[in-house]
């Protein structure tokens, strides 16, 4: 079956640096996205990778590896704010989006 | 400002009473997809649209149907609610049908009695 992995919770402290990795097992493949989501609120898209390497948006920076089925998203200068859940979601060549499970991060002061 | 919007935002049915989420958007995209989600789980999709062509996901209940009339609007029908079916439903659009970029609306919580 098609499945995406991550952590399920990762704690990190004020200022510092987190990496949140995904691996997925597809059929076919288009992109990785990423999304964060805040307690009560819906999900935003944070970045999109179709080709291998890093894309940086700021604080966030998103990889990918099509040879290893595996990205991550690297958030820096860590902010409270960023107490969120972020999920990462692979579109496959029959453009089913299939989701992780979902990262809890929790920022500590 | 171009937005995803969903009505209502909470929304009380009974269980087997017939339900129906809105959700409207003025970005113009093809691609509008709804979603369900229960606490502390990842979105699940439902159903998607690229212009009208319908894709239902194999898992998807027969309970649950949609309609898209025009690139604007798209419903969410629950045929006869039950207890499980209480989530947020969360409908969001894409430009493109790989969904590179889904902009979601704030969601519709549904509480079943």
């Amino acid at each position: 079956g098609q499945s995406l992995e991550q952590p399920s919770e990762v704690t990190a402290v004020e200022g510092a640096i987190v990496q949140i990795n995904c691996t997925y097992q597809t059929s076919g493949f288009y992109g990785l996205s990423w999304y964060q989501q805040h307690d009560g609120g819906a999900p935003t898209f944070l970045s999109y990778n179709a080709l291998d390497g890093l894309e940086e948006t700021g604080r966030f920076s998103s990889f990918l590896s099509r040879s290893d089925s595996y990205g991550y998203l690297l958030l820096q200068e860590l902010q409270m704010k960023d107490s969120a859940s972020y999920f990462c979601a692979v579109c496959d060549s029959n453009y089913q989006l299939i989701w992780g499970a979902g990262t809890k991060l929790i920022i500590k002061p | 400002d171009a937005m995803v919007i969903q009505n209502p935002r909470y929304q009380v049915t009974q269980f087997g009473k017939p339900v129906t989420l809105s959700c409207s958007q003025t970005l113009n995209h093809n691609v509008m997809y709804w979603y369900q989600q229960k606490s502390s789980q990842a979105p699940k999709l439902l159903f998607h649209y690229y212009d009208k062509d319908f894709n239902n996901e194999a898992d998807t209940p027969d309970n649950f149907q949609s309609r898209r009339p025009n690139t604007s609007f798209c419903f969410l029908d629950i045929r006869s609610p039950g207890l499980g079916d209480a989530a947020m439903y969360l409908c969001a659009t894409s430009t493109e049908r790989s969904g590179r970029e889904q902009y979601f609306g704030p969601g519709t919580r549904l509480t079943v009695t």
